[in-house]
């Protein structure tokens, strides 16, 4: 079982929808929670952490975190074309510092 | 610099031959990190340092890979023999270390290496 599992993509939504991303993990000690989003070719950028079970929203952006599931999502309203990138979960796993990325979501929106 | 600077930003070399790509972080940045990225992965953990130790290594595939930090700020991550399968963008982030967390990490533009 890979530590940080997400669907690879791609997902594709319509200008101004919500977009939904998921990811789920392994380790139930896990602490720090992490979306980051990555154009083509350039280097995966924060753009949000969460650290405690619920909601944490930032903008169009909200990240939810169910520790007893294991599951952390990130939701992305009124969805622009800029959006499309890949978005890559991260999760501090083996104890508070060491930083596991799953493998990405590609998202598309379509205008 | 404002931000994480690596060299070389490409690099070509033979297989067999010896690398080094160098790691610049954000200055007050305790915590440094490599990663490999191949195309269409997600970053692949390496190595992460706190000061001058590396706290874990747990990602180096093999004694081929060796990573240094001596003064606790630049770091340089070190490929003997290079292999095809080496090749990939090899990425390195730096963080803060507050309230025992990590994990806000900020890259840099990486280094893409090709070995021949």
């Amino acid at each position: 079982q890979k530590e940080v599992e997400q669907n690879s993509g791609p997902l594709s939504v319509p200008e101004g929808a919500i977009a939904s991303l998921n990811c789920t993990y392994s380790d139930r000690v896990s602490q720090s929670f992490f979306w980051y989003r990555q154009y083509s070719g350039k280097s995966p950028e924060l753009i949000m952490s969460i650290y405690s079970n619920g909601d944490k929203e930032d903008g169009r952006f909200t990240a939810q975190l169910n520790k007893a599931s294991q599951y952390v999502s990130l939701l992305i309203r009124d969805s622009q074309p800029s959006d499309s990138a890949t978005y890559l979960c991260a999760v501090t796993t083996g104890g508070y510092q060491k930083v596991t990325f799953g493998t990405g979501t590609k998202l598309q929106v379509i205008p | 610099g404002a931000g994480v600077s690596q060299t070389p930003s490409n690099k070509v070399t033979e297989k067999g031959k010896y690398v080094e790509l160098r790691c610049d972080p954000i200055s007050g940045h305790t915590a440094l990190y490599w990663y490999r990225q191949s195309l269409g992965q997600g970053p692949e953990f390496l190595i992460y340092f706190q000061g001058t130790g590396a706290a874990d290594d747990s990602g180096l595939p093999n004694d081929r890979f060796f990573a240094v930090r001596p003064e606790g700020s630049v770091s340089t991550l070190k490929i003997q023999r290079t292999e095809r399968g080496d090749s990939a963008v090899y990425l390195c982030a730096s963080s803060l270390f507050r309230n025992g967390y990590t994990g806000e990490l900020f890259f840099g533009e990486g280094s893409r290496l090709t070995v021949l």
